[in-house]
């Protein structure tokens, strides 16, 4: 199964943006998968945030604000998880996601700090 | 309201089978393009995927677990279940178990998850 890359951690203040990477192994290309992204806080199952594979096809999960947004970087290979406007409550894990083939890929995750 | 709970033994010794048992409520496991899944946590680490399993009764494992891994759905009883054979204290983990309906919608909802140990 293919390895998805995340920075282990991350950190930002209230207010401002955090830009979580997700990055794909070099065999497999970013733009032919839905990068699904998921938040886990201590002692919590994850929350399902959202998906994205391009700006006409994208999904966002029940109840989650629009401040989480997805996109990829095609040079890079990489998804990306977009978190503006930071708050204290955004301080989690966050997990990337692919699903080739009927499986379902984890990245390592970030931990995010919101200082 | 769309629900899971996870359930079966907290305890397990080396070498053991593991037997899960996922309930759910809120939603039908007939329903086509619906799954649900088996992803597991060790302590302070990553999401690993284990399983899966659809509406159509079509199973998907992960390679590397494939050869101890059995999941099954009952329909009529709202309930998946998984077995994994040969329990090794590397397999300590929370184990959750989470519903799809598909590639649009991610794995949308998650139930609370259940720490496995094992240890002799």
């Amino acid at each position: 199964q293919p390895v998805l890359t995340q920075p282990p951690s991350s950190s930002a203040s209230p207010g401002e943006s955090a830009r979580l990477t997700c990055t794909l192994p070099s065999d497999i290309n970013v733009g032919s998968y839905n990068i699904y992204w998921y938040q886990q806080k201590p002692g919590s199952p994850p929350r399902y945030l959202l998906y994205y594979y391009s700006d006409s096809d994208k999904g966002q999960g029940s109840g989650v604000p629009s401040r989480f947004s997805g996109s990829k970087d095609a040079s890079a290979n990489t998804g990306i998880l977009l978190i503006s406007g930071l708050q204290s409550e955004d301080e989690a894990d966050y997990y990337c996601m692919i699903w080739p083939s009927n499986a379902w890929v984890f990245g390592g995750g970030t931990k995010l700090t919101v200082l | 309201q769309i629900t899971l709970k996870e359930s079966g033994p907290t305890l397990v010794k080396p070498t053991q089978t593991l037997t899960l048992t996922c309930t759910f409520s809120g939603f039908s496991l007939s329903t086509s393009g619906v799954g649900v899944g088996w992803i597991r946590q060790p302590p302070g680490k990553a999401l690993e995927w284990l399983a899966l399993i659809y509406w159509n009764d079509d199973k998907r494992y992960s390679p590397s677990l494939k050869s101890r891994l059995t999941i099954t759905k009952d329909t009529s009883k709202n309930q998946v279940v998984l077995t994994m054979t040969n329990m090794d204290p590397v397999d300590t983990a929370t184990y959750y178990c989470a519903r799809t309906q598909g590639p649009l919608t991610g794995v949308d909802y998650w139930g609370q998850g259940t720490l496995v140990t094992v240890s002799s």
